[in-house]
């Protein structure tokens, strides 16, 4: 059964505390992304993954990193320099020139 | 770099009629165009997209047109159902943009009354 998976659903941060959503995917996808989802607004792009141990800043990388140590997993922190984190984060992932595919997402509140 | 305008924000039809969602996008060079359906609380799911050298593409009760000239495209829903009430968010991608980046519009909330 082939998708993406993102962990966890929920996820609650104190003030000052660097937390790290998971993303895994099983699509054989070579492109990864992580994005950024306020209410009622569109998709931001944060950081993206076109091959292993590479990836590139995004519109608004500021406050997060990111690793891509295997292609199945792209890893992202958010850590306490992004002053604003509460919002929901969705992974997605691509190949060649077909759309972007995406998880389910995880809703990240600050305490 | 690419700037996507999405109309309206939000859109309330009666069952069974149609439902029309407009995209203008800024960069002549942007040649893919998909369109995702988001429900509540859930990632965005790829309904349909559309490249540059097509002007219309159909699946079932969902097709899209795209006008290059004009630099807009949009997505048109036939016989809603009270199902298709989701969010829609259409995107554009350039052939030479690195990793395959999509730029968003800002999203239309469709609900459609039973």
């Amino acid at each position: 059964d082939g998708g993406i998976t993102q962990s966890p659903k929920y996820l609650f941060r104190k003030e000052g505390q660097n937390v790290t959503l998971s993303c895994e995917q099983n699509l054989n996808h070579d492109a990864m992304y992580w994005y950024r989802q306020d209410p009622g607004q569109g998709l931001r792009l944060i950081y993206y993954s076109q091959i292993v141990n590479d990836f590139q800043k995004g519109d608004i990388a500021e406050g997060y990193s990111v690793s891509r140590e295997k292609k199945e997993s792209f890893p992202l922190t958010v850590t306490s320099a992004q002053k604003n984190p509460t919002a929901f984060y969705l992974c997605a992932s691509s190949i060649g020139r077909e759309g972007q595919f995406f998880g389910p997402g995880t809703r990240l509140t600050v305490l | 770099g690419e700037n996507v305008e999405q109309h309206p924000s939000t859109l309330s039809v009666q069952e069974g009629d149609s439902a029309v969602i407009k995209c203008t996008y800024s960069d002549s060079a942007s040649n893919y165009f998909p369109w995702y359906k988001q429900e509540l609380g859930k990632g965005p799911q790829l309904i349909i997209d559309i490249r540059s050298n097509v002007g219309e593409k159909k699946d079932q009760r969902i097709a899209v047109t795209l006008n290059k000239t004009a630099k807009h495209f949009s997505l048109h829903i036939t016989e809603t159902q009270p199902e298709d009430s989701a969010v829609y968010f259409c995107a554009a991608s350039m052939p030479k943009a690195a990793g395959n980046k999509l730029t968003f519009g800002g999203g239309t909330r469709v609900l459609v009354k039973p």
